[in-house]
């Protein structure tokens, strides 16, 4: 059965910090890995996907992927307020649909 | 780009009625949507996929008779709940995938039910 970890949190960090997210997934196979933002009582929205290795960079968020140790990561600089949520990673073992992670709270304090 | 519409976004109905849900890409056809249930505080968890023109596959454990699936054209899915009862509210989210050579999910907006 394939899965995706994450630590459920909260995590928190001040203002202006670096908030780090982790994830870990079961599936060697796993060719795509997503990041989403649930605002709570709103539904996921797409904030990254990353296919290779390495680090993607978009404005101030960061995905790292390490196939390797199957870990996936997403970095948000210069962390505000408004990044308060819960972010969901989510892996494609090559299949259509995509196996979440529970989620991990972040709290990001002015 | 990728807008995913879904109406009601917030439904409220007696037990023992049927409550339909739409599901529609704007700007894109999607030849792939899915439908998630979410419970306060838990994690997303798929219903079942809908491809355009044939029969939905559900998750194990997801009654196909309790909540009908039809996607019926590429930018239409729609999830029926019959003979709703109180356990059946939750958050519904519905997600589309834009095209065949993509496995990126869009989400809606995610539509309420509550049963009475």
């Amino acid at each position: 059965q394939k899965e995706v970890e994450q630590n459920s949190g909260p995590l928190s960090v001040p203002e202006g910090a670096i908030a780090s997210l982790n994830c870990t997934y079961s599936d060697r196979g796993s060719q795509s890995f997503f990041w989403y933002r649930q605002y709570s009582g709103k539904s996921p929205e797409l904030i990254m996907f990353i296919y290779s290795n390495g680090d993607k960079e978009d404005g101030r968020f960061t995905a790292q992927l390490n196939k390797a140790s199957q870990y996936v990561s997403l970095l948000i600089r210069d962390s505000q307020p408004s990044d308060s949520a819960t972010y969901l990673c989510a892996v494609n073992s090559g299949y259509s649909t995509l196996t979440f992670g529970k989620g991990t709270m972040l709290l990001v304090s002015p | 780009g990728a807008v995913v519409s879904q109406h009601p976004s917030r439904v409220i109905c007696k037990s023992g009625t049927s409550v339909k849900i739409e599901c529609r890409s704007l700007d894109f056809q999607a030849t792939t949507m899915f439908w998630y249930r979410q419970f306060p505080k838990q994690s997303l968890m798929l219903m079942a996929t809908s491809n355009e023109g044939s029969k939905a596959t559900y998750e194990q454990g997801v009654e196909k008779d309790k909540f009908l699936i039809n996607h019926a054209s590429l930018t239409l899915s729609t999830l029926t709940v019959t003979s709703a009862h109180p356990e059946d509210s939750s958050f519904y989210i519905c997600s589309a995938k834009a095209g065949e050579g993509t496995d990126t999910q869009y989400f809606g907006p995610g539509t309420r039910l509550t049963v009475l």
